[in-house]
């Protein structure tokens, strides 16, 4: 069965601190792995990675995946209050179906 | 602005009531999804549609109905069948390429509460 596995569930650090979570996958035919930020209601889109590797960025956030090991990391440092959310990470497979893992809840205090 | 709209964001219902939750996107975007999030749980799929009149089941269809008559919208009905529906609905939208599915636009979500 395919699945998609996020740890930390929920993290609380302080402002300025580096965070690493992490997503885990076993999904058949392997397409793509995504990182959505969710603040209240509406899901966002962070970065979508195919390949072993290469590094995506975006300001203080980076991700990379390894298709080997079968996992993606997510790295945000400096973190703001503003990085308060729950970060919801999903694997494409088959017929273009997203998996999705149950989330990192980050609490940033200030 | 392009978007994809939800509506309504709070809904009360009876039990035995059948509810139609609105989704319309203005982005062009062929294929569209309804998932359902509840509390521990990740993101369901209850169904999706990749194309104007057709439309498939998500994992957790039962209980639940859709029509995609037009591009811009995909309503999704939340009948009396089914047996827990209290919970988070997402609707979200993405265009059909040949690669992946890419990034899914989201809706802010409509809140279905039964009583």
């Amino acid at each position: 069965e395919d699945k998609v596995v996020q740890s930390p569930l929920s993290l609380v650090v302080h402002e300025g601190d580096t965070v690493t979570l992490n997503c885990s996958y076993e999904v058949t035919n392997f397409r793509s792995l995504l990182w959505y930020k969710q603040e209240k209601k509406a899901p966002t889109f962070l970065f979508m990675l195919t390949s072993s590797g290469i590094e995506k960025k975006s300001g203080r956030l980076s991700s990379i995946l390894d298709k080997k090991e079968l996992f993606s990391i997510l790295n945000i440092t400096a973190t703001q209050t503003g990085d308060s959310a729950v970060y919801l990470c999903a694997v494409e497979g088959n017929n273009r179906k997203l998996i999705w893992g149950l989330g990192t809840s980050l609490a940033v205090n200030p | 602005d392009g978007g994809i709209t939800q509506s309504p964001k709070y809904l009360f219902r009876k039990e035995g009531q059948n509810v139609t939750l609105s989704c319309e996107q203005n982005l062009n975007h062929d294929a569209m999804y309804w998932y359902r999030q509840d509390p521990g749980q990740g993101l369901r799929l209850i169904y999706y549609s990749q194309i104007v009149n057709d439309f498939q089941k998500g994992d957790i269809a039962e209980g639940y109905s859709v029509s995609r008559e037009k591009k811009e919208s995909f309503p999704l009905t939340v009948t009396s069948a089914q047996k827990n529906p209290t919970a988070f609905y997402l609707c979200a939208s993405t265009s059909v390429g040949q690669g992946n599915t890419g990034e899914l636009f989201f809706g802010e979500g409509s809140r279905l509460t039964v009583l």
